[in-house]
């Protein structure tokens, strides 16, 4: 089945720096990728999606200089957190979309901010 | 806007009981819907995915149904074990873009 890897799974960062995070669609291409950001106890609400060789597209309220999205690859997106503050701290999780419409998840990737 | 609504937010039961999930969605035009597990601080693990023209999916204990007309899907979980504590949730794509959670429903099945 599809399988997407997102890296790292955890990561504890100081404030004012930036972090990376990857996600790969493993055995499929993926025209389309979603990141998406969840605090505890609630559900997953969408940051962003990400088109291959475009711009991202940003909900409302997500600051676009502050978490940037490239989509390099079909198989590839990255989202950095910059100049990264406490309030970013949170679980972030990726999903890839096939031609079929279906989404495959990444583990996630648990950030704290120090 | 399409909106997806979990029924209850929380449930709790004793082992060995069978017990559904309820999902609401409020536009019944999607491609698919997933059901999904998540674990405390784990990413989310596809259970089941109906497509539109399906009512139903089965994997194991569990067991998906959809009802586009009426804009509902119930996941049920039949002989409901301790390793089935988790939050279930449910999500439809939403306008060929992202896709659309419900809030989700935290699943407590005590020994």
């Amino acid at each position: 089945g599809a399988v997407v890897s997102q890296h790292p799974s955890w990561v504890i960062c100081k404030s004012g720096t930036s972090v990376k995070i990857e996600c790969r669609s493993l055995d499929f291409q993926a025209t389309t990728m979603f990141w998406y950001r969840q605090f505890p106890k609630q559900s997953l609400m969408l940051m962003a999606t990400s088109n291959e060789g475009s711009k991202a597209t940003y909900e409302q309220g997500v600051e676009k200089d502050k978490f940037l999205i490239n989509h390099a690859s079909l198989t590839l997106s990255t989202l950095t957190v910059t100049s990264a503050h406490p309030e970013d701290s949170s679980f972030y999780i990726c999903s890839a979309r096939d031609r079929d419409i279906r989404d495959t998840f990444g583990s996630g990737t648990r950030l704290t901010v120090v | 806007k399409q909106e997806v609504t979990q029924i209850p937010a929380a449930l709790s039961v004793p082992e060995g009981e069978n017990l559904v999930l309820n999902c609401s969605f409020t536009d019944s035009a999607i491609y698919n819907l997933q059901w999904f597990r998540q674990d405390p601080g784990k990413g989310l693990t596809s259970l089941l995915l109906i497509q539109s023209s399906q009512r139903e999916q089965t994997s194991g204990r569990l067991n998906a149904s959809l009802d586009k007309s009426s804009g509902r899907s119930t996941l049920y979980i039949a002989a409901s074990q301790p390793g089935d504590s988790a939050t279930y949730l449910c999500a439809v794509p939403y306008n060929n873009n992202d896709m659309r959670f419900g809030a989700g429903t935290r699943l407590t099945v005590k020994p």
